[in-house]
């Protein structure tokens, strides 16, 4: 089993609509989660990170954890062509003191106009 | 100013050869990673150092080889390239290792090897 599961996609939704990610890691100890994102031939940047079970809202974004479950999610609402990407999600391998960041394949979503 | 700068962009070469790419960050980071990102997006670490002294040392080929002069500079050289090395090859950085608990890497541009 992979360390970082995603559903490499694509993902397609139309333009306006909810676009969901998922994520799935295997390590029960993992305390943080992040997803970066990727354009078309550009570098990842981050624009999320959760710790804590539940919602984190950041503007048009919202990452969902569940630890029981193992599972990270990214929504976005209001989907725009913009964002167009390759969503990646990725979490510290073991002690974060490592500086190990294990990255998902990342899920590519499409928002049509 | 770009944060973290890598050269060449984009390199094409011949099997066998050897080619070097480096990366600067003018962030003040103390750690520096090189990441590599196959054909399939899959984008996985490959080397870190933190102030200079490597940290992380992925099951890479020997034949790749870093070197980091400085906490601002992190070079990665190739020896006898494969078909198999060419990739996307990231720079990335980070305040220290400990920070990496919030996830911040910031990536360079990228540096794309093509391998004939």
């Amino acid at each position: 089993q992979k360390e970082v599961e995603q559903n490499s996609g694509p993902l397609s939704v139309p333009e306006g609509a909810i676009a969901s990610l998922n994520c799935t890691y295997s390590d029960r100890g993992s305390q943080s989660f992040f997803w970066y994102r990727q354009y078309s031939g550009k570098s990842p940047e981050l624009i999320m990170f959760i710790y804590s079970n539940g919602d984190k809202e950041d503007g048009r974004f919202t990452a969902q954890l569940n630890k029981a479950s193992q599972y990270v999610s990214l929504l976005i609402r209001d989907s725009q062509p913009s964002d167009s990407a390759t969503y990646l999600c990725a979490v510290p391998h073991g002690s974060s003191n490592t500086g190990k960041l294990i990255f998902g394949q990342g899920t590519t979503l499409q928002v049509k106009p | 100013d770009t944060a973290v700068s890598q050269t060449p962009k984009y390199l094409v070469t011949q099997m066998g050869n050897d080619k070097s790419i480096k990366c600067e960050q003018n962030l003040g980071h103390d750690t520096m990673y090189w990441y590599k990102q196959d054909s399939k997006k899959f984008l996985k670490i490959m080397f870190s150092y933190n102030n200079k002294e490597l940290i992380i040392n992925e099951t890479v080929p020997n034949r790749f080889s870093p070197k980091s002069p400085d906490k601002a500079h992190l070079n990665l050289h190739i020896n006898s390239l494969e078909l198999g090395d060419s990739a996307v090859y990231f720079c990335a950085s980070s305040l220290g290792t400990y920070r990496l608990s919030t996830g911040e890497l910031f990536f360079g541009e990228g540096s794309r090897l093509t391998v004939l």
